[in-house]
């Protein structure tokens, strides 16, 4: 299996713009993660997914921030408008729930907001 | 809330040093305990994960011990090589499917 598929690797985007950013879990792992990591917060848990269902939102910082599910094998984290605090590492993970808890992450993708 | 706390932030020793990474964590009701690596612009990657029940965990030249009456976990590194050297991270899980992470143990192993 080809892992946890992140994409862009890198985005640099002006302040206000919208930002995309998209995950594609292991084939077959019926959780999905996105967290956020900084140098001031260390690696936060934005929210996630249970067989698409967004279970727990919690982290997610503001109404700016949007995260859908629409299949299995995809799920997007919206930034809308984007601000230069939102400049991080965003990382998306998932698990098989057999697998008891080991969660397997992506590449990351590096997003700066000038 | 469960807080993570990892010691020391920084290590640095030569090259064939066994060495040892420490772990704290607040609330005691834990599911599981895994310790991830991290390579500078890259993700995560799994070592070891302890299930509650369990004690320690080996993989090769790591073992990973868990008292979780006390909070706390050890990650022993033995004969460490300069290939270890990388953020070593400790997450562990409550109740759903929540990791909580500590910030990190940056590892830097000298030739």
């Amino acid at each position: 299996d080809a892992g946890v598929i992140q994409s862009p690797r890198h985005e640099v985007t002006e302040m206000g713009q919208e930002v995309t950013l998209r995950c594609k879990p292991i084939s077959g792992h019926d959780y999905l993660f996105w967290y956020r990591q900084t140098m001031m917060r260390g690696l936060e848990l934005l929210i996630y997914f249970n067989n698409n269902v967004p279970i727990d939102d919690s982290g997610m910082p503001e109404d700016r921030f949007s995260a859908k599910m629409p299949n299995a094998s995809f799920s997007t984290l919206k930034i809308q408008p984007s601000e230069p605090r939102d400049s991080a590492v965003y990382f998306c993970a998932s698990t098989d729930s057999g697998a008891q808890g080991t969660q397997y992450f992506g590449p990351g993708t590096r997003l700066l907001v000038l | 809330k469960q807080e993570v706390t990892q010691i020391p932030a920084a290590l640095s020793v030569p090259e064939g040093e066994n060495l040892v990474l420490n772990c704290s964590f607040t609330d005691s009701a834990i599911y599981n305990l895994q310790w991830f690596r991290q390579d500078p612009g890259k993700g995560l990657t799994s070592l070891l994960l302890i299930q509650s029940s369990q004690r320690e965990q080996t993989s090769g030249r790591l073992n990973a011990s868990l008292d979780k009456s006390s909070g706390r976990s050890t990650l022993y590194i033995a004969a460490s090589q300069p290939g270890d050297s990388a953020t070593y991270l400790c997450a562990v899980k409550g109740s759903g499917s929540r990791l909580t992470f500590g910030e990190g143990t940056q590892l830097t192993v000298n030739p």
